[in-house]
């Protein structure tokens, strides 16, 4: 079975700053998908970011980007110039090819953005 | 378009009552799924359904019932409310294509508290 691993339950970063929140994960797949999620205090879930394994370019949107490598089975988000707005729970996910859609979760990282 | 949509946003049952979480989207998924999300353990899987009349159970099924009648709608049933169910409920869908695995998209989720 997938695992997904958070080992930071908290971060903190300044306003305008970088931040960087890490994720591993463990799979006998070769082919799956990798997804940020962001929880604000609304309780929804936002998609952030989304990686194909099989790209070997890491996704970028906008102020958001992965480092993706998969030998190491490692899922890192880098925020740039955060933003107050950027303050949630950010959760690392891992889905498998046709077949095996289940979306298996990290127990998330809690990012707090000091003005 | 409204996505997914889940009712009620809020309920409380006593132990032993029985009740039926709603689900439904407007973007022919073939895929939704039930979470439920407790602090600290992210989101753990419920029941899921590739499409309709296709059920099977996730990581934690106990105490849950599912049903697919039509593509849109998916609603999960409680048996038996516990104390052990409280917790945030959430629904999600996406695309499944042969060989292209979509995004899933969720619902604003469902705060149930269980006396």
């Amino acid at each position: 079975a997938q695992t997904v691993t958070q080992s930071q339950p908290e971060m903190s970063v300044q306003e305008a700053e970088t931040v960087t929140l890490s994720c591993t994960y463990d799979t006998s797949e070769s082919d799956y998908y990798l997804f940020w999620y962001k929880q604000p205090p609304s309780r929804q879930m936002i998609l952030v970011i989304r990686q194909e394994a099989y790209k070997q370019q890491n996704a970028t949107e906008n102020r958001f980007s992965v480092n993706f490598q998969k030998a190491a089975k490692s899922f890192s988000l880098k925020i740039s110039d955060s933003q107050l707005g950027d303050a949630a729970m950010y959760f690392c996910a891992y889905r498998g090819n046709f077949g095996n859609e289940k979306l298996t979760f990290g127990t998330g990282t809690r990012l707090t953005i000091i003005p | 378009n409204a996505g997914v949509t889940q009712t009620p946003k809020f309920q409380v049952l006593k132990t032993g009552q029985s009740m039926t979480l709603q689900c439904a989207q407007d973007m022919n998924h073939e895929y939704m799924s039930w979470y439920r999300q407790d602090p600290g353990m992210g989101l753990r899987l419920i029941h899921y359904s590739v499409g309709a009349g296709i059920t099977d159970q996730g990581e934690v099924p106990n105490g849950y019932n599912v049903s697919r009648s039509t593509t849109e709608d998916f609603p999960l049933r409680l048996l038996s409310a516990a104390p052990s169910q409280t917790s945030v409920y959430f629904c999600a869908s996406s695309y499944r294509v042969s060989q292209y695995t979509d995004t899933q998209y969720f619902g604003p989720g469902t705060r149930l508290t269980v006396l």
